[in-house]
């Protein structure tokens, strides 16, 4: 099994609808992070947490909301999901500041 | 706030060319500098790091070498191969807490290798 798996791995919505995305991680990492890849841009941070108790907006937070139940998990939802959130998702986990983050295989959205 | 600007592609090569990524990078303190590669349909792997200045990382033939006096992190390898064909994105990750503690990724920079 993968250390860090995300579901699902595709999915078409209508616009206005709710959709969560979600991660789980088998790698004990505290941190976790949730990025949105859209081409030409690199990715981008939505949302980080470095425990249950502490979530923090990234760069890109608006028309997003996260939540973190678990150290093994990190849900992202879009409350009413627009094209322009039509991106490929990745969730991440990572052990401290100085090492490398670890993915998931990504979530391809799609918002008509 | 800090920023990493990579070579836009695509770059299109021929098996056993050299492969250069230019990459680089604005930060508050020191940080650590990484690049990851993706292949089609996957998440993003990590490649090599490097976590401070002169240090080298190297993997899979693959090499970069930290350079705090020009701000750089270009990757090399010396003869590409086929599978090498991928998207490389170049990241840093700042240890100066007002950073926020975050990892910064560039643009991406597609590579196709071709027989």
């Amino acid at each position: 099994d993968a250390d860090v798996t995300q579901t699902p791995r595709n999915r078409i919505t209508k616009t206005g609808k709710r959709i969560m995305l979600e991660c789980s991680q088998t790698k004990g990492h505290d941190r976790m992070y949730w990025y949105r890849q859209d081409p030409g841009l690199g990715l981008r941070l939505i949302y980080y947490s470095f425990d249950v108790k502490d979530i923090n907006k990234g760069e890109i937070s608006d028309g997003y909301s996260v939540s973190r139940q678990a150290q093994a998990k990190f849900s992202l939802s879009l409350e009413s999901a627009i094209p322009n959130q039509t991106a490929l998702y990745f969730c991440a986990t990572r052990t401290d500041n100085r090492n490398e983050a670890f993915f998931g295989q990504g979530t391809r959205l799609t918002v008509v | 706030g800090d920023s990493v600007t990579q070579m836009e592609g695509p770059v299109t090569l021929s098996e056993e060319a050299f492969l250069t990524i230019n990459c680089t990078y604005t930060a508050t303190g020191y940080p650590s500098l990484f690049w990851y590669v993706q292949y089609p349909g996957e998440g993003l792997q990590l490649l090599l790091k490097a976590t401070k200045a002169d240090d080298k990382g190297s993997n899979k033939g693959f090499e970069a070498t930290y350079r705090k006096e020009t701000t750089s992190f270009h990757l090399e390898k010396g003869s590409v191969q086929v599978s090498d064909s991928a998207v490389y994105f170049c990241a840093l990750s700042d240890q100066v807490k007002a950073a926020g503690n975050k990892l910064t990724f560039g643009g991406g920079t597609r590579v196709l290798v071709k027989p």
